[in-house]
């Protein structure tokens, strides 16, 4: 168990509805980042927040959204889903500051049909 | 140019082989480098982790950076079954800034 926590394991859901991932960092960490793989792909950076606000963007689509709450879980939101967004969506977090490592969760599994 | 580079394989080996795997990559900034394993269909999972330049060994796996080269490596002795995953480079700059390599997969055969 790696400490980050993210739900629903898996998911199978139809086009054109909306679904939201949600990630509960590793004790301490102030970080989250999200990240897309698909299938035999690389990880894609979406986006990332550090204690609240956010600090990054990567290759997100506007369909797509996040947050991180002020308990520093975080949820991603996706919309209008496509076929194509079918994936394994990651969470991973970091301390923010110190030690550079991230530290994954054990990812969502999106199923578009 | 892509600012990471990784061979994806895949890469076979017979049990008991020694591994190399490595990275090149093109930004100086980096000053922090990482190796995760990846199974399949799993979340990457922290293996070796090195700041600048030399070597770092831990157990069976060694991590190797020059940064006068921008090349990373890791070498696995007396590879097993059990190694066989998808392995990822990650590096980063003094900021919040991760960069993933695409991955190799490697494959050890009993």
């Amino acid at each position: 168990d790696s400490g980050v926590t993210q739900t629903p394991k898996h998911l199978i859901t139809a086009t054109g509805q909306r679904v939201t991932l949600r990630c509960s960092p590793r004790s301490g960490d102030l970080s989250v980042y999200w990240y897309q793989q698909s299938l035999d792909q690389g990880l894609q950076f979406l986006i990332q927040y550090y204690n609240g606000e956010e600090r990054a963007k990567g290759n997100i689509l506007e369909r797509f959204s996040a947050q991180q709450f002020p308990d520093l879980h975080s949820e991603l939101n996706l919309s209008s889903l496509e076929l194509g967004d079918s994936a394994l969506y990651f969470c991973a977090s970091s301390p923010g500051s110190g030690a550079n490592v991230l530290t994954f969760g054990a990812g969502s599994r999106l199923t578009v049909l | 140019q892509k600012e990471v580079e990784q061979d994806p394989g895949p890469l076979s080996v017979p049990e008991g082989a020694i591994v190399s795997l490595n990275c090149t990559y093109s930004n100086s900034a980096f000053q922090y480098f990482m190796w995760y394993r990846q199974y399949s269909r799993k979340g990457p999972e922290l293996l070796m982790y090195t700041y600048s330049s030399g070597n770092k060994e831990d157990g069976r796996f060694t991590a190797q950076v020059d940064k006068s080269s921008k090349y990373i490596s890791l070498f696995i002795r007396d590879s097993q079954p059990s190694d066989s995953a998808t392995y990822l480079c990650a590096m980063n700059d003094y900021g919040q800034n991760f960069v993933f390599g695409p991955g190799t997969r490697l494959s050890v055969l009993p």
